[in-house]
């Protein structure tokens, strides 16, 4: 079956203390991204990768780090998580751009 | 500076009625634009697509009309069914200039059908 899988789906954390939030896709795609979702204002991107090794800034990339070591990877690592960045975040995936994307399930992440 | 805008939050209709969602933008240089849809505790799915070289796409219910001159796109949905009920996205994409790859979404737009 089709799939991008985010982990974890839930997740409280510190503010300070590093994490990773990891994606896979098993449709050998070559185009990822991370969203995140906020009241009023949609979804945002963070990061995109057009291939392995190549990454670059969605608009709202302050925060977030992200590595495309190989194809079917995207961890989104915030090295230091602060209150601001409690969303909703979504993993997609697709062929190009702007093909049709498949998302992930969500990932809630709480900063406190 | 929101570059895709979707100024309805929400939109109710009738059931078998017309819904119309509509998105702005202001980037010239946007070449694709795509709907998805977004139900509760799910993540977005796709709808339907269209390329800046066309000016209308159908796919069974759905229609999307592209008007470059207004930098205006908007889904047509007929029959609406209470399924629909959900967010739409509207996205736009990049594919040349100095934002290559990159996929700008709007705020959304909450379909209630009403049955």
């Amino acid at each position: 079956e089709a799939q991008v899988t985010q982990n974890p789906r839930y997740l409280i954390t510190v503010t300070g203390k590093k994490l990773t939030v990891t994606c896979s896709q098993n449709m050998n795609h070559e185009y990822m991204s991370w969203y995140r979702q906020d009241p009023g204002l949609g979804l945002r991107q963070i990061y995109y990768s057009m291939n392995v090794e190549v990454t670059d800034k969605g608009d709202v990339p302050e925060g977030y780090k992200v590595s495309r070591k190989e194809k079917r990877n995207f961890p989104l690592i915030l090295e230091s998580p602060s209150p601001n960045q409690t969303s909703l975040y979504f993993c997609a995936s697709s062929l190009q751009g702007f093909t049709e994307a498949f998302f992930g399930q969500g990932t809630r992440l709480t900063v406190v | 500076d929101q570059q895709v805008k979707q100024n309805s939050p929400s939109l109710s209709v009738q059931e078998g009625r017309i819904s119309i969602l509509n998105c702005d933008y202001t980037n010239s240089m946007f070449d694709y634009f795509l709907w998805y849809k977004k139900y509760p505790a799910e993540g977005p799915t796709f709808l339907i697509s269209i390329s800046s070289i066309k000016d209308k796409n159908e796919d069974g219910r759905f229609t999307v009309f592209l008007n470059k001159s207004a930098k205006h796109l908007s889904l047509h949905i007929v029959p609406s069914q209470p399924g629909d009920s959900a967010v739409y996205f509207c996205a736009a994409f990049n594919a040349g200039g100095t934002s290559y790859g990159k996929l700008t979404f709007g705020q959304g737009t909450i379909l209630t059908v009403h049955p």
